[in-house]
């Protein structure tokens, strides 16, 4: 059985300063790794995936992966009061089509 | 820019009762997914769909589900007999890959059962 781990928090970081969601998973096979947010009501939206190990910067984002310590996390630059949302985990294996997702961090950024 | 569409946004029904959740995936993904979260919960797999039939299923999608992809651009999702629990968010998603697992989804369906 796949588990995908987050705090849920909720985590609190000043606009301006830098978020850090952390993420485990449970299945050592996983290949594929990804990052959505979700605003309250809404959908899940991608913002980043990852693949192999070390960091993937895009824009004000940068995803981490360990595969050895089975850790993904997303850093966030520069937070402003528009990334205050619930960011997901998600994680899938190549021998099956299903992609799981953890219970999410709901970030909070303080004006 | 493409996007994943679904209807109803919200639906009310009896318990008891068989329900119809439709979605209309982005034109060239291969890949359809069913995943549903209740109010506070974390999004569930339910079902992935890839030419014309079920790659994988989750514990949660019992003979109570069904899907089918009817047409070249409808993906469905049948539940019969509702039961109070089923009340949930019911997102759809399309990929272009199963191998990049690059999920789109939808705005999502409200099932309320009373």
């Amino acid at each position: 059985q796949k588990e995908v781990e987050q705090n849920s928090g909720p985590l609190s970081v000043p606009e301006g300063a830098i978020a850090s969601l952390n993420c485990t998973y449970s299945d050592r096979v996983s290949q594929s790794f990804f990052w959505y947010r979700q605003y309250s009501g809404k959908s899940p939206e991608l913002i980043m995936s990852i693949y192999s190990n070390g960091d993937k910067e895009d824009g004000r984002f940068t995803a981490q992966l360990n595969k050895a310590s089975q850790y993904v996390s997303l850093l966030i630059r520069d937070s402003q009061p528009s990334d205050s949302a619930t960011y997901l985990c998600a994680v899938n294996t190549e021998r099956d089509d299903k992609i799981i997702f953890g219970k999410g961090t709901r970030l909070h950024i303080l004006p | 820019e493409p996007e994943v569409t679904q209807t109803p946004s919200h639906q009310v029904t009896q318990m008891g009762q068989e329900v119809i959740l439709r979605c209309v995936p982005i034109s060239n993904h291969l890949y359809f997914y069913w995943y549903r979260q209740i109010l506070g919960q974390k999004v569930e797999f339910l079902v992935s769909f890839y030419n014309n039939e079920i790659s994988e299923k989750s514990e949660i999608f019992d003979d109570q589900f069904s899907v089918e992809r009817p047409d070249g651009s409808n993906f469905t999702l049948k539940i019969r007999s509702t039961k109070l629990e089923d009340s949930a968010m019911y997102f759809c998603a399309s990929s272009e890959s199963s191998s990049t697992g690059e999920l789109f989804f939808g705005e999502g369906s409200r099932l309320t059962v009373l």
